[in-house]
């Protein structure tokens, strides 16, 4: 498995908390993404980042905020957490460029009461 | 709208059988990408084909690409009971930056 861990693996909190979410690699690559998993919905692209302190949205952006300060981690924040961001997270890294094969962490399981 | 549809969205078959899934994507592509889901894990990525290429073959895998159609097909052959799974297309939009685009996958289950 390539070297990528997320926690908490599992997080249960109320409405309108702030809520954060670490992705660590030990492969030193470039991409890193964050993708939530509903079902029905498959995985859909939250942001990603090309580099350090370089970030993108993606396709359900709102909600949430993304940082990186070292190429090993990234950070996804929920600045006040709704219902509608229950869900499952996961992480995903690529090396050569995120186009191209990508590798997951376990994911993080995340209920809003 | 999703840009990868698989199909059929549930597949159930004896072990032993060959398991079919389609996945039709909407716009242009560089290449496109088939990942398995067990349950309650992440993602593992299976095999990648670009858009000039027709077929690829893995192991047991055998993936088609039509750009004609926008459409690919997922083969596994002589099934067994660990590809229980859930399986997604992936496409890599031309023009879409470094990043993939995600089906909603098929869900395999394959009885002894």
């Amino acid at each position: 498995d390539a070297g990528i861990t997320q926690s908490p693996r599992h997080k249960v909190t109320e409405t309108g908390t702030p809520v954060t979410l670490r992705c660590h690699q030990t492969e030193n690559h470039r991409y890193m993404y964050w993708y939530r998993q509903d079902p029905g919905h498959g995985l859909r692209l939250i942001h990603y980042s090309y580099g350090v302190k370089d970030t993108d949205k993606g396709e359900v952006s709102d909600g949430y905020s993304v940082s990186r300060s070292k190429t090993e981690d990234f950070l996804l924040t929920l600045e006040s957490a709704t219902s509608s961001q229950t869900s499952v997270y996961f992480c995903a890294i690529s090396g050569t460029s995120g186009s191209y094969e990508q590798y997951f962490g376990p994911g993080t399981r995340l209920t809003v009461t | 709208s999703q840009q990868g549809e698989e199909d059929p969205q549930a597949l159930s078959i004896q072990e032993g059988e060959n398991a079919t899934m389609n996945c039709s994507y909407k716009t242009s592509i560089n290449n496109l990408q088939w990942y398995r889901q067990n349950s309650g894990r992440g993602l593992v990525h299976l095999i990648l084909i670009r858009s000039n290429e027709r077929e690829k073959h893995s192991g047991r895998l055998r993936v088609t690409l039509d750009t004609s159609k926008k459409s690919s097909s997922l083969l596994i052959t002589a099934s067994r009971a660990a590809d229980t799974a859930s399986y997604f297309c992936a496409t890599d939009i031309t023009g879409g930056g470094n990043k993939l685009t995600f089906g909603t996958g098929t869900q395999l289950k394959v009885e002894l």
